[in-house]
């Protein structure tokens, strides 16, 4: 089956420090979406990424596509208590398709 | 808070029990789906519907059932399931098929003894 790699597993870093995980496929995308877990709940939907080297930001978070659509990251700039989570990449191979495969996500936690 | 309601959230059935999951959407969404997702590990996509008719199911064992009963709810029944099957069951839904944002419920937590 597609894989989606995600690195890395786990990061903890001191509150106020900036944090990036990095979404990798070995195949062309057709988009790719990123989620956020809280422990104990639900994948939350971020943001959807489409076009070739895309960059979209949403306050302190700013989300990249790679130009060649084969991979994706997310960085937090002055990580805050509330950042805590697992974050999933999620990828579409097929334009048309709907069944996303999710990375293997990266666990952030925050240091106050 | 999601739009998506499942129920129950809790379910704890033996080997030998039927029982099912339920999920309702009023976004007016045509396309539902049902995630599995162990312990610290990505949601797995077990099935997708698309216009109440399965389009996708992901090679999962007869044990699990789905059903689209209307555009709105969708069921998850559960026979004979492994204490290997204990884990949240997700139920989403997207506007439509293709490529548009999935939105997630609080999901099922199920376990299996």
């Amino acid at each position: 089956g597609q894989q989606v790699m995600q690195i890395p597993q786990y990061q903890h870093v001191q509150e106020g420090e900036d944090f990036t995980t990095y979404c990798n496929s070995s195949t062309t995308l057709s988009n790719i979406q990123w989620y956020k877990q809280r422990p104990g709940g639900h994948p939350v939907f971020l943001i959807q990424l489409v076009k070739s080297g895309e960059v979209k930001k949403q306050k302190r978070l700013t989300f990249q596509f790679g130009e060649a659509k084969k991979n994706s990251s997310l960085h937090i700039t002055a990580t805050q208590t509330t950042d805590v989570g697992t974050y999933f990449c999620a990828a579409l191979y097929q334009t048309g398709a709907n069944n996303l495969f999710f990375g293997t996500g990266t666990r952030l936690t925050v240091i106050p | 808070d999601t739009e998506v309601t499942q129920t129950p959230k809790h379910l704890v059935m033996g080997m030998t029990n039927k029982k099912s999951l339920k999920c309702e959407q009023h976004m007016g969404h045509r396309a539902m789906y049902w995630y599995k997702q162990k312990a610290k590990k990505p949601p797995e996509l077990m099935f997708v519907y698309s216009y109440e008719k399965l389009s996708i199911n992901e090679s999962v064992p007869s044990r699990f059932s789905p059903e689209c009963p209307n555009s709105s709810l969708l069921n998850l029944h559960l026979h004979a399931l492994q204490p290997e099957d204990s884990a949240l069951y997700l139920c989403a839904s997207s506007q439509w098929v293709t490529g548009n944002t999935i939105y997630f419920g609080e999901g099922s937590w199920l376990t299996v003894v």
